[in-house]
């Protein structure tokens, strides 16, 4: 069974700049999650979805959106980039909203 | 958001040495999940706690549920090069639409 998987793996964009991240959960899985992570502050909650709803969100402006799609593939979005944007961005599937999570190997983003 | 205090934040020892690091927390757990994370990779899962006292083991790795509920420890025995990485608590609170909050990791450096 293939794991979680991000794309793309690696993103250089300038500030100003919008970027698209995805995530296809493990076959089977309807809930993702997304995370950033950074040296500075650990692992920091973004939002999960679940059969196509937001259930829950973390504290980001809302230059941070996503969507999750009939498949459960979800995408996040971020608008305006700012140079404290870069990060690595963690999607995580469950199979449904408070189970185990598996992550995916996540995307580096920088922001230049 | 809650906060999960890990500790030690860094540890370097030497191969065959055992290790041993908790995480806390001011707030009663439900699960406590532990994840490891080598560098440009996402966390994996290694062991899975759901009941308070519980001990589960997972080859040279051992973490219990505090009795308080508010606590996880994680113990690796006979330490190996490939041990190497970041160790994350995770922590889902009752009651909070079963949201998962992670720790801010232990950095662990085996020495051969």
């Amino acid at each position: 069974k293939a794991g979680v998987t991000q794309t793309p793996r690696y993103l250089i964009k300038t500030r100003g700049q919008q970027v698209t991240l995805s995530c296809s959960p493990i076959s089977g899985h309807r809930s993702v999650s997304w995370y950033q992570q950074t040296p500075g502050q650990g692992l920091q909650f973004l939002f999960e979805y679940f059969s196509e709803t937001q259930r829950n969100k973390g504290n980001f402006p809302g230059r941070f959106s996503g969507r999750q799609f009939s498949n459960s593939r979800s995408e996040m979005n971020v608008s305006t980039l700012e140079l404290g944007d870069s990060a690595l961005y963690l999607c995580a599937s469950s199979l449904a909203s408070g189970n185990i999570q598996y992550f995916g190997a996540g995307t580096r983003l920088s922001v230049l | 958001g809650q906060q999960l205090n890990q500790s030690p934040q860094s540890m370097f020892i030497q191969e065959g040495e055992d290790v041993s690091m908790n995480c806390t927390s001011s707030s009663i757990f439900n699960t406590w999940l532990w994840y490891k994370q080598d560098p440009g990779e996402g966390p994996v899962l290694l062991i899975a706690l759901y009941k308070a006292g519980e001990l589960t083991s997972n080859g040279r790795l051992t973490a219990q549920f505090g009795i308080t509920r508010k606590d996880s420890f994680l113990n690796i025995s006979a330490s190996i090069p490939s041990d190497v990485g970041i160790y994350f608590c995770a922590g889902q609170l009752l009651g909070t639409g079963n949201q998962f909050y992670f720790g801010t990791g232990t950095s662990l450096t085996v020495i051969p």
